[in-house]
C-alpha cells in the first residue's frame, strides 16, 4: 500500500489566518481525498483532488474556504482559509492505493484555532 | 446514495471476551465495505474489506467481519478482546468514494 507523509502533524493558529496542509505520497496516484474529522465525530469528505483539474467539493465545502492544489501525481495541499474556532478539527488526506478499493490515510493534521 | 450506520457510540467489553461492533449499510448495487481503526493521535488504519466472495472476511489483528446481504450488515468481530484493541472503529462503504459511519469507541477493560 502507499505511504503518505502529511504535515504539519498539528498546529495552533490564530483566527483569521490560513494554514496550508501538505500531503506527499510515495507513488503516483490519480485521486487524492481530503477529509475533516471534527472532535468526537466521523470523517467527512471535503473534496476529491485530481491532477490537472479543479478539485471536486462536497456539499457544504467551497473552494474559497478550502482551496486545494494538485500540481502532480504525488502531492497535494489543502488550505484552511480565514480560520475560525469552528475549523478546529483533524484534517486527513487519503489515496486510493490500499489494494482493491481501499484507502490509505495520512496520519492527520490536528488543527486548533484560537 | 450510499450510507453506513454504526448504531452504538460506545462498546465496552472485558478482556478475553468476544466483541462485536455493529455496522449496517445502504447502497444501490453491490457494496464494497470496510473497517478502519483509529488509535489516539493516529491516522486511520485499514482492518479489512469485503468486495465479493466469502461472506466471512478475516483481517488484521485477529478481527473478522461477516457480510450479511439480507440484513445489510457488516459487523466487526473478534473472539477474544485485548486491552490494546481499545480504539475508535469506523465502518465505511464505497461506491464512487468512501463514506464513513459515525464511529464506535471500543473500550476493553482488564
Amino acid at each position: 500500500s502507499a505511504v503518505i507523509s502529511q504535515k504539519p502533524s498539528r498546529d495552533i493558529c490564530q483566527r483569521g489566518t490560513s494554514l496550508t496542509i501538505q500531503c506527499q505520497v510515495d507513488s503516483q496516484v490519480t485521486m487524492m481525498f481530503w477529509y475533516r474529522q471534527q472532535p468526537g465525530q466521523s470523517l467527512t469528505l471535503i473534496a476529491t483532488a485530481n491532477q490537472g483539474s479543479e478539485a471536486t467539493y462536497e456539499s457544504g465545502f467551497v473552494i474559497d474556504k478550502f482551496p486545494i492544489s494538485r500540481p502532480n501525481l504525488t502531492f497535494s495541499t489543502l488550505t484552511v482559509s480565514n480560520m475560525s474556532p469552528e475549523d478546529s478539527s483533524i484534517y486527513l488526506c487519503s489515496v486510493d492505493r490500499s489494494g482493491p478499493w481501499g484507502y490509505t490515510f495520512g496520519s492527520g493534521t490536528r488543527l486548533t484555532v484560537v | 446514495a450510499q450510507s453506513v450506520a454504526q448504531p452504538e457510540d460506545q462498546v465496552n467489553v472485558a478482556e478475553g471476551n468476544p466483541l462485536t461492533v455493529k455496522c449496517t449499510y445502504s447502497v444501490s448495487g453491490n457494496p464494497y465495505l470496510f473497517w478502519y481503526v483509529q488509535y489516539p493521535n493516529r491516522g486511520l488504519q485499514f482492518l479489512l474489506k469485503y468486495i465479493t466472495g466469502d461472506n466471512l472476511v478475516k483481517g488484521s489483528y485477529g478481527f473478522e467481519a461477516e457480510f450479511n446481504k439480507s440484513q445489510t450488515s457488516f459487523h466487526l468481530k473478534k473472539p477474544s478482546a485485548l486491552v490494546s484493541d481499545s480504539a475508535l472503529y469506523f465502518c465505511a462503504v464505497r461506491v464512487n468514494d468512501m463514506r464513513f459511519g459515525a464511529g464506535t469507541r471500543l473500550t476493553v477493560k482488564p
